[in-house]
């Protein structure tokens, strides 16, 4: 079956450091990719995506890029700030061929903690 | 446009009681699915929906049942509740289409079994 593995944590970083959260996965087929975010208190958002390999995802400065050969898609970001201090989801769907309804298989989450 | 919403936020319940969570949404959205999420797991998906009337198994749905009476609801039902079962609760919805349509979540419940 499908599975999501990240990198574990907490991930503890001072703001302007760079930022990299490893994802790796296993799937059959062409899976769609997904960052979501988790700030404290609120439901999960989505932070970008990428739905074919070599797409690049990228939001709020926040980058990823699909990567069939090495099946990863981590996490980047130049330099974080304060107010990214979140839980951080790496995920995925089948491809849209299947019929699996969208349906979304996570990795564990990475709590990241940005300290001014 | 208040997108997904749950009830309640919070809730503390004795092993063997039963309670329903309710999710809502105003978005029209086909698919909702229910998801549990516990330290260290991420999230796991209980139970979903494709539609009015239909209802499907997740990953883990032992212990839960569900209902999908209107397209704007999900009901998550815990029949008889166990301590396994503290966790956070999270439903989602999302339209129909392609796998990579963004789910949309609701804001979680709370649930504590003593």
């Amino acid at each position: 079956g499908n599975s999501v593995t990240q990198m574990e944590g907490p991930v503890t970083l001072s703001e302007e450091a760079f930022l990299t959260i490893n994802c790796t996965y296993t799937a059959t087929g062409y899976p769609s990719l997904f960052w979501y975010v988790q700030y404290p208190g609120e439901g999960l958002q989505l932070l970008l995506k990428a739905t074919k390999a070599d797409d690049k995802g990228s939001n709020k400065g926040f980058e990823a890029t699909y990567r069939k050969e090495t099946t990863s898609f981590h996490l980047e970001k130049g330099s974080v700030q304060v107010s990214d201090s979140a839980v951080y989801f790496c995920a995925l769907s089948e491809s849209a061929g299947g019929t699996s309804y969208g349906k979304l298989t996570f990795g564990q989450g990475t709590i990241l903690t940005v300290h001014p | 446009n208040a997108g997904v919403t749950q009830t309640p936020k919070f809730r503390v319940l004795k092993t063997g009681q039963s309670m329903t969570l309710l999710c809502a949404q105003d978005m029209n959205h086909e698919y909702m699915y229910w998801y549990r999420q516990d330290p260290g797991m991420g999230l796991r998906l209980i139970h979903y929906s494709v539609g009015e009337g239909t209802t499907a198994k997740g990953e883990v749905p032992d212990g839960y049942n569900v209902s999908r009476l209107k397209k704007q609801n999900f009901l998550l039902g815990l029949e008889s509740a166990a301590p396994s079962q503290t966790s956070v609760y999270f439903c989602a919805s999302r339209k129909t289409g392609t796998s990579y349509n963004e789910q949309f979540f609701g804001p979680g419940t709370r649930l504590t079994v003593l």
